[in-house]
């Protein structure tokens, strides 16, 4: 089947413009969480949506937001674009987030993003 | 809290075996993972142990968990130049309120085999 796909692969954004990225889990996963990772602060939670809700939510600010479709896909939105925001942002989807099966996250490749 | 720690680089040489090292804070955890992340790509699962488990072997990965001291490990045996990747650990939280879990990773473990 399938896996989970992010897009674009690349993008460059000048200082002050948004962004939305995109996830297309994989096919019967509910849940979905996005991480922006960055070579000093490695692999950082930014929120978790599952059934078009976010039930999770990491240390970011009100810039990053995100949303589900109810076909599971998802996106994230960033807002006032800032040189920090340069990272390769993950995306990763599971069937439903509980128990040991369940809790399996499978990766997107990401999307690379460049604020200059 | 929630905290996953790793020592950020490990190098070692072909043939070797390597040990890459995660401590957590959070007693919890119900599973514990090693993912695998090499260049331009998304993080791949490895290996994973239950909370209850003290070792774990599949072929060349044996893992290692010291649940007293919150202690994980990931050994690699007869290390491979195809194994340099970063590697992280994470904890699995089962959130009560949401009966649900939530993952926390640690920074990763870049490995670098050299010949």
């Amino acid at each position: 089947k399938a896996g989970v796909t992010q897009t674009p692969r690349y993008l460059i954004k000048t200082r002050g413009q948004q962004v939305t990225l995109s996830c297309s889990p994989i096919s019967g996963h509910r849940s979905v969480s996005w991480y922006q990772q960055t070579p000093g602060q490695g692999l950082q939670f930014l929120f978790e949506y599952f059934s078009e809700t976010q039930r999770n939510k990491g240390n970011f600010p009100g810039r990053f937001s995100g949303r589900q479709f109810s076909n599971s896909r998802s996106e994230m939105n960033v807002s006032t674009l800032e040189l920090g925001d340069s990272a390769l942002y993950l995306c990763a989807s599971s069937l439903t987030g509980t128990g040991k099966m369940n809790t399996e996250a499978f990766f997107g490749q990401g999307t690379r993003l460049t604020v200059v | 809290g929630e905290d996953v720690e790793q020592s950020l680089f490990l190098s070692v040489r072909e043939g070797d075996s390597s040990v890459i090292n995660c401590t957590y804070t959070d007693s919890s955890s119900t599973y514990l993972y090693w993912y695998k992340q090499e260049p331009g790509a998304g993080l791949q699962l490895l290996t994973y142990i239950f909370s209850n488990m003290d070792m774990k072997q599949d072929q060349r990965l044996t893992v290692l968990l010291n649940k007293k001291d919150k202690h994980l490990s990931l050994r690699i045996a007869d290390t491979q130049t195809g194994d340099s990747a970063i590697y992280f650990c994470a904890e699995s939280l089962l959130m009560f309120s949401g009966g649900y879990n939530k993952l926390i990773f640690g920074a990763g473990t870049r490995l670098a085999v050299h010949p």
